[in-house]
């Protein structure tokens, strides 16, 4: 069964530096979403991304952060100078429709800002 | 602003036992979804709900869509342990960008 990849499963960072968070989603999927997850707090919007462009970003997702389509299969998450407070589980998902969408979420990369 | 507020946080219960997880809002929504989630994994999609009063089963479980749209509810029926997990909710946002709106989530356990 296809499924959303995402690497590393741990990232371990000093606060200021940059990270780079990857996901490889399902092949034929045409709408990508990044979520948080600080821990013990509910699974949280970051951005979705449509046709190589954000569609829609929350708050959280200010000038600190950026995604990318680089090449057709990766999509990245980009937080160029992490803080303490970036410190949870990021979650990709990804989708092929978008109405009444079904969204397939990867394993979670759990950056630890220190 | 779309919320969901999901209830209870927390349940434990016998193995045997029935239970009802709710998911209300203030607001339409125009699907909701149903995920658990195991402990360091993402969350895994149960169940979509699209049509008002719509009603899903999937083996002991069973989902629901309020007339409204506004709310949601899972019963799991004669609980078993396996069933022991977190149980989310998730509206598609009216913005229509596929975004998901998520409620806190009900922590399940059931007891042998």
């Amino acid at each position: 069964e296809p499924e959303v990849t995402q690497t590393p499963s741990h990232q371990v960072t000093q606060m200021g530096q940059e990270v780079i968070l990857r996901c490889v989603p399902i092949s034929n999927h045409l709408y990508f979403y990044w979520y948080r997850q600080i821990l013990g707090q509910k699974v949280e919007f970051l951005v979705s991304f449509y046709n190589n462009e954000i569609s829609e970003k929350s708050e959280i997702f200010d000038d600190q952060f950026s995604v990318e389509r680089p090449d057709g299969s990766n999509f990245t998450l980009k937080i160029r100078s992490t803080k303490l407070e970036d410190s949870a589980m990021y979650f990709c998902a990804s989708t092929r429709y978008r109405a009444k969408n079904i969204q397939y979420f990867g394993a979670g990369t759990r950056l630890s800002v220190l | 602003t779309q919320l969901l507020e999901q209830s209870p946080q927390f349940l434990s219960i016998q193995e045997g036992e029935n239970l009802t997880v709710y998911c209300n809002s203030s607001s339409v929504f125009s699907s909701l979804q149903w995920y658990r989630q195991e402990p360091g994994e993402g969350p895994v999609l149960l169940v979509t709900v699209v049509t008002g009063g719509e009603v899903k089963k999937l083996k002991r479980l069973t989902f629901q869509f309020g007339d409204a749209r506004k709310d949601s509810s899972l019963h799991i029926t004669a609980a078993q342990p396996g069933d022991t997990g977190l149980y989310l909710c998730a509206g598609e946002h009216s913005s229509n960008t596929g975004k998901l709106i998520f409620g806190q989530g009900t922590t399940l356990q059931v007891k042998p």
